[in-house]
């Protein structure tokens, strides 16, 4: 399964709500997960299986989806959430998505 | 606490044998399977492959042919080979605990393996 994520760069304002979204060619069955990864640092888990909050991640994090089509939501964006986001799929094989850049204007 | 930690030579030279050791603490490998990621400088992450809590492997179809991963209960450490390295193999290596759910809960803090005459 292949996984298109958009936008590939993102920017918005501290307090902005912020929609990620990540597009399989396949059906993804909701086994599809979200990291974040600063720069410098490994990926952090924040979401999986869609919509479940990883233990001490912020509750503005938030993802949802169904089928093909997931979003991640940031629902007001912090400086410390400048990062790259990946989506992942678990469902048919294993892989992620190219990543969004969200930039902090 | 859980933790990851890879290890192994920052520099390999063209056509020779990448071996990497990831040692974890935390939790046993008979209990959590560890995946291998990697990702190349500036650009996206890739999986390689998994050594199973049963002890079995998968790798990624991709690198299958050049890639071996093995492990040590009793060190809990598990290993990653990968022969025939060309440039395009220089990224940041990581390995990764599963949760027994195929995804990933934490991350080692990663090698950089530069790939270079």
């Amino acid at each position: 399964i292949q996984l298109t994520q958009s936008p590939s760069l993102l920017s918005a304002s501290v307090g902005d709500r912020v929609t990620l979204s990540c597009k399989g060619s396949q059906n993804i069955n909701n086994y599809l997960a979200w990291y974040q990864q600063k720069l410098g640092e490994a990926p952090k888990l924040l979401i999986y299986k869609t919509n479940s909050l990883q233990t001490g991640i912020p509750s503005r994090f938030s993802g949802s989806g169904s089928g093909t089509d997931y979003t991640l939501t940031i629902s007001s964006l912090h400086s410390e959430d400048l990062a790259t986001y990946y989506c992942y799929q678990y469902n048919n094989g294993l892989t992620f998505g190219s990543g969004t850049k969200l930039e902090i204007k | 606490e859980v933790q990851l930690k890879e290890s192994g030579p920052g520099l390999v030279q063209p056509s020779q044998t990448l071996s990497l050791t990831c040692t974890v603490s935390g939790f046993s490998l008979t209990d959590y399977s560890v995946h291998w990621v990697r990702q190349p400088p500036g650009k996206g992450l890739e999986w390689m492959g998994v050594m199973w809590s049963g002890g079995s492997t998968a790798y990624n179809s991709a690198l299958k042919s050049r890639l071996s991963i093995s492990r040590d209960t009793s060190k809990s450490q598990v290993f990653l080979k990968m022969n025939s390295l060309q440039t395009e193999d220089t990224a940041i290596y990581y390995c990764t605990r599963d949760p027994g759910r195929y995804y990933f809960d934490y991350w080692g803090q990663g090698v950089m393996v530069t790939v270079s005459s």
